[in-house]
């Protein structure tokens, strides 16, 4: 099984709203990660956590808050967000650097497209 | 500092005949690279790799890259286009003793024209 799955596949939510959204993998990835990815162009990297531990923060805004509860799942927590925060986030796992012969190649969700109000 | 360039915004060929997307790149130790796909509304779905050895990568759907050192170079390539490989495609790189940070180049957008 090679999916990583990501709920909700939409939402839209007012500016002064919580709201989380939700990645889950069965591969027994020990890293995950979260993307932004604006329309055309690539993904931009926010958070990794590896091995259930938070690897790398990109300088991403307080009002983004990830968690990681196992090493199977991978939230967002959302508040207070702005309208350029609209777009499509993308959750990726792959094998941690741990893995005898890891080559590291990143598996995708389909995404939940962010519409903030 | 790593980068990865795509230099084609879009790369437009007929159906049947074959097509290159180009990628260059640039990292300070040994290289991981990566081809990726995006059908519109989708995520990125993994095409192939090269870590190490032959050159000459062949990875899902026919497609196949070609690692070049001294021109610090991973095009994609595909010997006969279908219109179903139109797509938006993405190069990426990180350091093979690196964090797990990917470098994604700016997309390229392949019209496959029948």
């Amino acid at each position: 099984d090679t999916e990583v799955t990501q709920t909700p596949k939409h939402l839209v939510m007012g500016m002064t709203n919580k709201k989380s959204l939700k990645c889950e993998q069965h591969m027994g990835h020990r890293a995950m990660y979260w993307y932004k990815q604006k329309a055309k162009k690539p993904p931009e990297l926010m958070f990794v956590y590896s091995y259930e531990k938070l690897s790398i923060n990109e300088s991403v805004p307080s009002r983004f808050s990830p968690e990681c509860p196992n090493s199977s799942l991978l939230n967002l927590h959302l508040h207070a967000l702005q309208p350029e925060d609209s777009a499509l986030y993308l959750c990726a796992s792959s094998r941690g650097t741990r893995s005898e012969g890891s080559s590291y190649e990143q598996y995708f969700g389909p995404g939940t497209r962010l519409t903030v109000t | 500092a790593q980068s990865v360039a795509q230099p084609e915004d879009q790369v437009n060929v007929a159906e049947g005949n074959p097509l290159t997307v180009k990628c260059t790149y640039s990292v300070s130790g040994n290289p991981y690279l990566f081809w990726y796909v995006q059908y519109p509304n989708r995520g990125l779905q993994f095409l192939l790799k090269y870590i190490t050895g032959d050159n000459l990568v062949k990875g899902s759907y026919g497609f196949e890259a070609e690692f070049n050192k001294s021109q610090t170079s991973f095009h994609l390539k595909k010997p006969s286009a279908l219109v179903s490989d139109s797509a938006l495609y993405f190069c990426a790189v990180r350091e093979a003793s690196g964090t797990y940070k990917y470098i994604f180049g700016t997309g390229t957008r392949l019209k496959v024209l029948a």
